[in-house]
């Protein structure tokens, strides 16, 4: 069964750049079945998906209110993919959840358990 | 882009009560339409894709309807392992992109 696990740095300082990788292990990134994508939860505050990428690295898609700062990138060598978001503010302070969306149904039906990410000095 | 408003934002209820959610799509979404449950502290779990095909290992007792622009997802027995926070998500197929609800956390009454 695929897990997924999120990693990086805890703390991040305000206009720098969050980096974060999330590695595939009991299964292969590279399916033409799946997107892989990043999510977001600031404390006590609902998902907000931040962008998805297709294993091949071809076709990568952003939420339109992030999309001047995401980057998302994929290393099929690795079994992994990352997430860049620059310009960081306090704002961006949340739990980071990477996971697996069928191009089928949609949803993602694969989730990390989170990683949380603090914007601070 | 497609808003997705939830309702109620809180909902309490009891064990063995039947719940139902309600998701509203700003335009029509045809069934590209997705639920989930988290609990605190958790990822979310994936409950049902295409709005209404339940995902495999989830009870029986969650069910999903609706087309167009209003979607509901019911639990018909609610049990305590249900008490948890409700999103629903949509998935645009034709541009790729998710937008989730703002969520519905059922509560104990």
């Amino acid at each position: 069964q695929l897990q997924l696990q999120e990693s990086g740095p805890g703390l991040v300082k305000p206009s720098e750049t969050l980096s974060l990788t999330c590695t595939a292990s009991g299964g292969s990134i590279s399916s033409s079945s799946y997107y892989w994508g990043w999510t977001r939860q600031p404390p006590g505050k609902g998902l907000e998906w931040i962008g998805s990428i297709y294993f091949t690295g071809s076709s990568t898609y952003y939420n339109s209110s992030l999309k001047s700062r995401v980057t998302i990138s994929v290393d099929t060598s690795k079994n992994q993919f990352s997430l860049r978001l620059s310009s960081v503010t306090a704002t961006d302070t949340a739990v980071y959840y990477c996971g697996r969306a069928t191009i089928s149904g949609g949803g993602f039906d694969i989730w990390g358990q989170g990683t949380m990410v603090t914007v601070s000095s | 882009d497609i808003q997705m408003t939830q309702s109620p934002s809180t909902l309490s209820a009891s064990v063995g009560d039947r719940v139902t959610i309600t998701c509203r799509a700003s335009q029509s979404i045809s069934s590209w339409l997705a639920w989930y449950q988290q609990k605190p502290g958790k990822a979310p779990k994936f409950l049902i894709y295409k709005a209404s095909s339940l995902e495999s290992g989830v009870p029986s007792r969650f069910s999903g309807s609706g087309s167009g622009t209003e979607f509901t997802l019911t639990i018909s027995s609610l049990q305590p392992d249900d008490f948890a926070t409700y999103y629903c998500q949509h998935y645009n197929s034709f541009s790729p992109n998710w937008t989730f609800g703002q969520g519905t956390k059922v509560e104990i009454k």
